[in-house]
């Protein structure tokens, strides 16, 4: 069965900083990987996926994320941090087009001026 | 197109009464998800349908609770005799059958029914 983990809860870092939050999955099959955002009171936005291809995705807002399959990740960077990047991020892996998606426990990011 | 759209946006009930929510998805996605939230961890998955038909449900998805796409287009989850530990955001998302453009599974959300049982 498919699976996320993402360590820790909570991520800070200064304005500026780089941003890196951790995620490994577990699938049986190749898997397509997704990184979403969630703002206070709304919905899950998408911000990045992989399916197949470049190992390396590229999102909105800046961010980033690369697929290594020898070590079963998918970290999410971003190079410069932005206030506005506050937010509760989850990483979430399908096995396939049409497998239903399996997210992790989800990191606060909280970004200090 | 104004996205996934889910009502009510917030529900207080008392334990043990009945409550539903519904969700208006993107009128050409085919497929709704519905999945809970509790603080802390991140979105579980609870069932899905492709049209009118309920395809796949979770164990997490208990007797108490319904969910009915009746004509392929909104859908509701009704969840009976609630109990405290219900209290969750409840979220809808949709997609295409054919996964989108890139065919790659990507769900729109709605912006969620937070339900606290009292």
């Amino acid at each position: 069965a498919q699976s996320v983990t993402q360590l820790g809860s909570h991520v800070s870092v200064s304005e500026g900083a780089l941003v890196l939050l951790r995620c490994n999955y577990s699938s049986s099959v190749p898997p397509y990987l997704f990184w979403y955002v969630q703002y206070p009171n709304q919905g899950l936005q998408l911000l990045l996926k992989y399916t197949t291809g470049a190992t390396l995705v590229k999102g909105i807002n800046g961010f980033e994320a690369e697929f290594k399959k020898s070590e079963t990740s998918f970290h999410l960077t971003k190079p410069s941090a932005h206030m506005s990047d506050a937010a509760e991020y989850f990483c979430a892996v399908s096995e396939g087009a049409n497998s239903k998606l399996t997210f992790g426990k989800g990191i606060t990011l909280s970004v200090r001026p | 197109d104004t996205g996934v759209s889910q009502n009510p946006r917030h529900k207080i009930t008392k334990r043990g009464q009945n409550v539903t929510f519904r969700c208006d998805p993107i009128s050409e996605h085919n497929r709704l998800y519905w999945y809970r939230q509790t603080l802390g961890q991140g979105p579980e998955f609870l069932t899905y349908f492709q049209n009118e038909a309920q395809l796949e449900k979770s164990r997490l998805l208990s007797d108490r609770f319904s969910a009915e796409r009746p004509k392929g287009s909104f859908s509701t989850l009704e969840i009976q005799r609630t109990e405290q530990g219900d209290s969750a955001m409840y979220l809808c998302a949709s997609r295409p059958s054919n996964g989108g453009a890139s065919g790659a599974n990507v769900l729109t959300f709605g912006a969620g029914s937070r339900l606290t049982v009292l």
